[in-house]
């Protein structure tokens, strides 16, 4: 059975500062790997799509890395500023016909102006 | 983002009474699931849909049933709603065919008195 772990599960930093999120998961055998924002209340906003045969994707001041043999994901993101508050989920997909997302608990992030 | 309409987003109910959750996307998405979303637990898969009237069960599909009878629509209910089915419901399309790519609607808080 997929296990997705996301550590930290939460991470207070300075506006301004790089900071990097992690992701790992027990079976390398994917069809690609998701991440998400959440904003309290709110739904999933798809942040980053990385394909199984892909070592990263960017968007703006994000960068998603996938290290499928090792079982990890990193989520990268630079001069972070107090909008990027918001809680940061990467969910695996195992492929086969019906692409069912496992996804890890998040990580709460907080930038402080 | 995919048009995906969630309703009602809050509802308020008591043990023992049937309920009804609708998912409506514009998208013309083949894939949609629903996860519920738990403090604790994450995000976990209950039903999910690969076309009209083709549904399979997720990883905690005991006490939900579900309906796919047009493509833009996906119901879930509860035939006797529990407390311990007080939860946020989501709702998430997918086309599946190229990236694999989920999208989700913006939730339905659930209380089960």
């Amino acid at each position: 059975k997929q296990e997705v772990t996301q550590i930290p599960a939460a991470l207070s930093v300075p506006e301004g500062e790089n900071l990097v999120l992690n992701c790992s998961f027990t079976d390398s055998a994917i069809y690609n790997l998701q991440w998400f924002r959440q904003d309290p209340g709110k739904g999933l906003t798809s942040l980053l799509l990385i394909q199984s045969s892909q070592r990263e994707q960017t968007s703006g001041r994000l960068n998603a890395s996938l290290d499928k043999s090792s079982g990890r994901s990193t989520l990268y993101i630079a001069a972070s500023q107090p909008g990027d508050s918001a809680t940061y989920l990467c969910a695996v997909n195992r492929g086969g016909s019906n692409y069912k997302l496992t996804f890890g608990k998040g990580t709460l992030l907080t930038v402080n102006p | 983002d995919a048009g995906i309409t969630q309703s009602p987003r809050h509802k308020v109910t008591e043990t023992g009474t049937p309920v009804t959750l609708r998912c409506h996307q514009t998208e013309n998405h083949r894939y949609m699931y629903w996860y519920r979303q738990d403090p604790g637990h994450g995000l976990r898969l209950i039903h999910y849909s690969y076309g009209v009237k083709d549904t399979d069960k997720g990883e905690v599909s005991d006490g939900y049933s579900v309906s796919r009878s047009k493509t833009e629509d996906f119901l879930l209910t509860l035939e006797s709603a529990t407390s311990s089915q007080t939860s946020v419901y989501f709702c998430a399309t997918g086309l599946a065919a190229n990236t694999g790519e989920l999208f989700f609607g913006e939730g339905s808080r659930l209380t089960v008195l």
